[in-house]
């Protein structure tokens, strides 16, 4: 089983609309959680971190996690053409130690 | 500015040539990695560091090396024992708060053999 999982997609939404990016992970140790954007070409950036259960918001966005399901998960509101990019999911396993462990990330492209 | 610089942003080798990839960040940050990217793929940890004179293998470490002689800096040399190094590098640095951590990357260095 994979440590970090992300359905590769590629995941096609109307513009307007919510997206919906899913990841769940391995390790019930798991402490911290990242969604990264990556358009293609370039580097991943960080739009959202989340560390405990319940929903984040920032602006179009919401991350939630549900550490009992083991299942961390993006929405992006009234998505955008610039919306359109590589979504990738990662874990830090431990608290206090450092490595991330990424999925292979979700393809998403919006419709005008 | 502050950031992350990773150089060259296009890298040539040929087969059986060493290379070194350049990161260089200026945040402070203690911690430093060196991910490989290949077409649809995600990133797979080579190496990190979470602290100067200290570095631990990552994933699929064989075939590359590192160091961390500085805080600000963290080479990364692919050897001619890797055999399949066309890929997308990407060195990250990451800050700690409160226990938790967030990783922030460079802009990437896309290695082609030749």
């Amino acid at each position: 089983q994979k440590e970090v999982e992300q359905n590769s997609g590629p995941l096609s939404v109307p513009e307007g609309a919510i997206a919906s990016l899913n990841c769940t992970y391995s390790d019930r140790g798991s402490q911290s959680f990242f969604w990264y954007r990556q358009y293609s070409g370039k580097s991943p950036e960080l739009i959202m971190s989340i560390y405990s259960n319940g929903d984040k918001e920032d602006g179009r966005f919401t991350a939630q996690l549900n550490k009992a399901s083991q299942y961390v998960s993006l929405l992006i509101r009234d998505s955008q053409p610039s919306d359109s990019a590589t979504y990738l999911c990662a874990v830090n396993a431990f608290f206090g130690n450092e490595k991330l462990t990424f999925g292979t990330g979700t393809r998403l492209t919006i419709i005008p | 500015d502050g950031g992350i610089t990773q150089s060259p942003k296009y890298l040539f080798r040929k087969e059986g040539q060493n290379v070194t990839l350049s990161c260089e960040q200026n945040l402070n940050h203690d911690a430093m990695y060196w991910y490989r990217q290949d077409p649809g793929q995600g990133l797979r940890l080579i190496y990190y560091s979470q602290i100067v004179n200290d570095f631990q293998k990552g994933d699929i470490a064989e075939g590359y090396s590192v160091s961390r002689e500085k805080k600000e800096s963290f080479p990364l040399t692919v050897t001619s024992a890797q055999k399949n190094p066309t890929a997308f590098y990407l060195c990250a640095s990451s800050v700690k708060f409160g226990g938790y951590t967030e990783a922030f990357f460079g802009q990437g260095t896309r290695l082609t053999v030749v």
